[in-house]
């Protein structure tokens, strides 16, 4: 079974602070994909980061970075210095080779960033 | 870079209409897209999965009969809400498979806000 999960469901921080969301998975594919993505107000998702499951380096792009552990099924996504522009609802998705490449979606997390 | 659009963005409509959603590729073709909806401060809950010349997959639980899919061509699938009622308001999302990409190379559209009165 696929299975995406983001405790937390909401998040609010202060202007600057790192903030770090939490993304763990569940799947039996050996050959899987990661995603991340950004849903402002406007409903638009916004592709942040694709993983496959054979690349565990930890990216960092700007004041995204991300962390992927295999060992921990875990997926973590931190925004370093926030802004609030930052303030969306993430969410963390999979898609396995063995299941027709169906994404499954978590219930995302909507980060508040206040000024 | 690979656009998916949709069309309408928002709708209004009457109880007991019929409302059309288009979703279209619009650099690249896609053999298989995919309708999702999402309630408010929901996930997003995969639909169907519509493969173009053939019939669409749904998900259990979605009435097919209420949520009609086309996907006439490599470009182009359709959603027709038929018989709209207030609780299918909702955000529907279609995303969009690049036929000479890796499967996982999939796009969304922006959405269609429908909601019913």
């Amino acid at each position: 079974a696929q299975k995406v999960t983001q405790a937390q469901t909401e998040i609010s921080v202060v202007e600057k602070e790192d903030v770090t969301l939490d993304c763990v998975y569940e799947t039996r594919d050996t050959t899987y994909y990661l995603f991340w993505y950004k849903q402002p107000p406007s409903g638009e998702l916004v592709f942040l980061i694709r993983r496959n499951s054979f690349d565990e380096q930890n990216e960092i792009s700007g004041r995204y970075s991300w962390n992927f552990q295999k060992s921990t099924s875990s997926f973590n996504f931190t925004i370093t210095a926030s802004q609030v522009v930052d303030s969306a609802v993430y969410f963390c998705a999979l898609s396995g080779a063995n299941t027709g490449n169906q994404f499954y979606f978590g219930t995302g997390t909507s980060l508040t960033v206040i000024p | 870079g690979a656009v998916v659009s949709q069309h309408p963005s928002w709708v209004i409509c009457k109880s007991g209409t019929s409302v059309k959603i288009e979703c279209r590729s619009l650099d690249f073709q896609a053999t298989t897209m995919f309708w999702y909806r999402q309630f408010p401060k929901q996930s997003l809950m995969l639909m169907a999965t519509s493969n173009e010349g053939s019939k669409a997959t749904y998900e259990q639980g979605v009435e097919k009969d209420k949520f009609l899919i086309n996907h006439a061509s490599l470009t182009l699938s359709t959603l027709t809400v038929t018989s709209a009622h207030p609780e299918d308001s909702s955000f529907y999302i279609c995303s969009a498979r690049d036929r000479t990409a890796l499967g996982y190379e999939q796009y969304f559209g922006p959405g269609t806000r429908l909601t019913v009165t």
